[in-house]
């Protein structure tokens, strides 16, 4: 069975410090994956979206990146940290089924603050 | 532009039953899913539906009108595990993913 890792769990960070939260699939090959940042009572925005190892796009102009050093691996960057970026960060994965439709299942998220 | 509206809270009464509503807007439609999302946990994934119609789950069936751009989610027995926010999303002609708000079910007893 797929399973995906989020680490670490919660984060407490001070402005201007670097940033690396790492995500991994398990039990599949080739999967999408996907970033996006949760604020307190919102929906869901995406960040960063990778169809393969190195291929990343970006979906929102910010201080963050994105990189696919591996298949199952994902990652999501900054060099300096803003308190806007503060908020719930969610990896996610899908793969393309024939059927055509591509539900994507979820990480259990990394609680960033920013000081 | 491409957007999802739907109620950003709403209350109901254990083992009654809720309808939650989901209009969107998008370039071009794939489908339509809800999640299911408890405080400070991930989503879960809760039903997809691309043709017109119900599609029945249990306590739970979500219903779509693609010519009105309408879905809604409806919750039956109510318990008080439900309450969680629920999140809609829409996809659009790239496959990608538009997602509302969510709507926060409180469930009282």
């Amino acid at each position: 069975s797929q399973t995906i890792h989020q680490w670490p769990a919660t984060l407490v960070q001070p402005v201007g410090s670097p940033l690396s939260l790492e995500c991994t699939v398990e039990g599949t090959s080739n999967p999408n994956l996907y970033w996006y940042r949760q604020a307190a009572g919102r929906g869901l925005q995406l960040l960063f979206y990778s169809v393969g190892i190195g291929q990343i796009s970006s979906e929102v102009p910010q201080n963050l990146s994105a990189s696919r050093p591996q298949d199952r691996q994902f990652i999501l960057s900054s060099k300096k940290l803003l308190l806007s970026d503060s908020g719930f960060y969610l990896c996610a994965w899908s793969v393309e089924p024939a059927g055509g439709y591509n539900e994507q299942f979820f990480g259990p998220g990394t609680r960033l603050t920013v000081l | 532009g491409q957007n999802i509206d739907q109620p950003t809270e709403m209350t109901a009464t254990e083992g009654a039953i809720v309808q939650i509503n989901c209009t969107y807007q998008t370039s071009g439609f794939n489908g339509l899913f809800w999640y299911q999302q408890h405080a400070g946990e991930a989503p879960t994934f809760l039903s997809y539906n691309v043709l017109d119609g119900l599609e029945e789950k249990g306590r739970f069936s979500s219903f779509l009108s693609r010519s009105k751009g309408y879905s809604y989610l409806l919750l039956k027995e109510l318990q008080m595990k439900d309450s969680a926010s629920y999140l809609c999303a829409a996809l659009d002609s790239n496959y990608q993913l538009i997602w509302g708000a969510g709507t926060k079910l409180i469930i009282k007893p």
